[in-house]
């Protein structure tokens, strides 16, 4: 009954690859979240989509592609992967509207790690 | 600019011991602060959340406050457990749609036997 799950957990691979992480949320929230967190454990927003919509993209290299099928859904696509790709990604989702407290809600993480 | 600093960076204490942790924002608006506990291969997890008129609040041994009008914030963690080892990162919510959410790089707190 994992609230919000990533897969996989763990990401080894060659530069120049291509390679996506999964995202699913059973809390029935209506926005969903990619960060980024580096070796310094600084979290950074990627992206946001509300119900399929993408509301923010930060500074991201065109190379990284998210895709909402649905609201319980958000996928990042990784195009020719570099070895500053290498960090933990983190899906995330949150409640919108009524009732918003901002509390997010993450995901356990997906450590790519590109040599 | 709108910044969340988060001091110390690290800190190890032993087990049983008290400890604070700071957090100060220049965000403004304000909407609320929460603090995050990140365990070790872990997403992060809510702590408690304190809003513009709340002064402190309690989550078991955790304490949170909050002095809006200096803009700083403290976990307190009382009689420390090995369990408490993770990094605590504090996050100011600025009014608006969708969560515009300050990240502070986080206390990384070792809890030793």
């Amino acid at each position: 009954d994992t609230a919000v799950s990533q897969t996989p957990k763990y990401l080894v691979t060659q530069m120049g690859n291509d390679k996506s992480i999964k995202c699913e949320q059973n809390l029935g929230h209506d926005t969903m979240y990619w960060y980024k967190q580096d070796s310094k454990k600084f979290l950074k927003i990627m992206f946001s989509y509300n119900n399929k919509e993408l509301i923010i993209n930060e500074t991201v290299p065109n190379r990284f592609s998210p895709k909402s099928p649905d609201k319980a859904h958000l996928n990042l696509h990784i195009n020719s992967l570099e070895l500053g790709d290498s960090a933990v990604y983190f899906c995330a989702s949150s409640r919108t509207g009524t009732g918003n407290t901002g509390e997010l809600f993450f995901g356990e993480g997906s450590r790519l790690t590109v040599l | 600019k709108n910044q969340v600093e988060q001091s110390p960076q690290s800190l190890i204490i032993l087990e049983g011991k008290n400890c604070t942790l700071q957090c100060n924002y220049t965000v403004s608006p304000f909407s609320n602060l929460r603090w995050y506990k990140q365990d070790t291969g872990r997403g992060p997890v809510s702590l408690t959340i304190m809003t513009f008129s709340e002064n402190t609040k309690s989550n078991g041994r955790y304490t949170a406050t909050l002095d809006a009008d200096t803009k700083q914030s403290s976990l307190h963690i009382t009689a420390s457990q090995l369990s408490d080892s993770a990094s605590y990162i504090c996050v100011v919510s600025a009014p608006g749609g969708y969560n515009k959410l300050i990240f502070g790089a986080g206390t990384r707190l070792a809890v030793h036997p």
